[in-house]
């Protein structure tokens, strides 16, 4: 156990719609990371907040959003949603900013229908 | 920009064989490199990372990984496989851009099989 908690563990939604994945960090992690991994994209780095901005960003759609809160749960918005967006989507938290290492939740599989 | 490769989609290995996960990177500053495991079903798990301390890095499980700056490779090793190191395994390296972020760039996976 990773001590990062993401809910809802499955999420099965029809094109068009809109969805929120929740994530809880380490207590103590200031930062939170989301990824998405799919069959034909790999691992893909989305977004990185810390401490409640945001700090960088990857391979995010314009449809796609996140914010971290003032208690360093993060929330990853996902709209308009398409069957390509179907994919497992993972948190990950560390200390703080810089190469440390980051510890991953256990992932929201996402279905598209 | 600094990536990994990560040579082999799959490997098999035969029980109590040795496992070797190949990851070269490129990066034109020395890198921070990581392994992760992923098991069936999980999120990925650290193995073991190389921040320039030491070239060779031991991590969980009896894992270890050298780096070698003139082959530009960072491979996986484990001397005896065992049949609970089926996985997938990625290599990653860190990039720290000019405001101090950091983001973590994976390569593709190689999926381990142990065949008893």
């Amino acid at each position: 156990d990773s001590g990062v908690t993401q809910t809802p563990k499955h999420l099965i939604t029809a094109t068009g719609q809109r969805v929120t994945l929740r994530c809880s960090p380490r207590s103590g992690d200031l930062s939170v990371y989301w990824y998405q991994q799919s069959l034909d994209q790999g691992l893909q780095f989305l977004i990185q907040y810390y401490n409640g901005e945001e700090r960088a960003k990857g391979n995010i759609l314009e449809r796609f959003s996140a914010q971290q809160f003032p208690d360093l749960h993060s929330e990853l918005n996902l709209s308009s949603l398409e069957l390509g967006d179907s994919a497992l989507y993972f948190c990950a938290s560390s200390v703080a900013e810089g190469p440390y290492e980051q510890y991953f939740g256990p992932g929201t599989r996402l279905t598209v229908t | 920009a600094q990536s990994v490769t990560q040579l082999g989609s799959h490997v098999s290995v035969s029980e109590g064989a040795l496992v070797l996960l190949r990851c070269n990177y490129s990066s034109s500053v020395p890198p921070y490199l990581f392994w992760y495991v992923q098991y069936p079903n999980q999120g990925l798990q650290l193995l073991l990372k190389y921040t320039s301390a030491a070239t060779l890095v031991k991590g969980i499980n009896g894992f270890e990984a050298e780096f070698k700056k003139s082959e530009t490779s960072f491979h996986l090793t484990k001397p005896s496989a065992h049949m609970s190191d089926a996985a997938e395994y990625f290599c990653a390296v860190s990039k720290t851009d000019l405001f101090g972020n950091e983001k973590l760039t994976f390569g593709t996976g190689t999926r381990l099989t142990i065949i008893p």
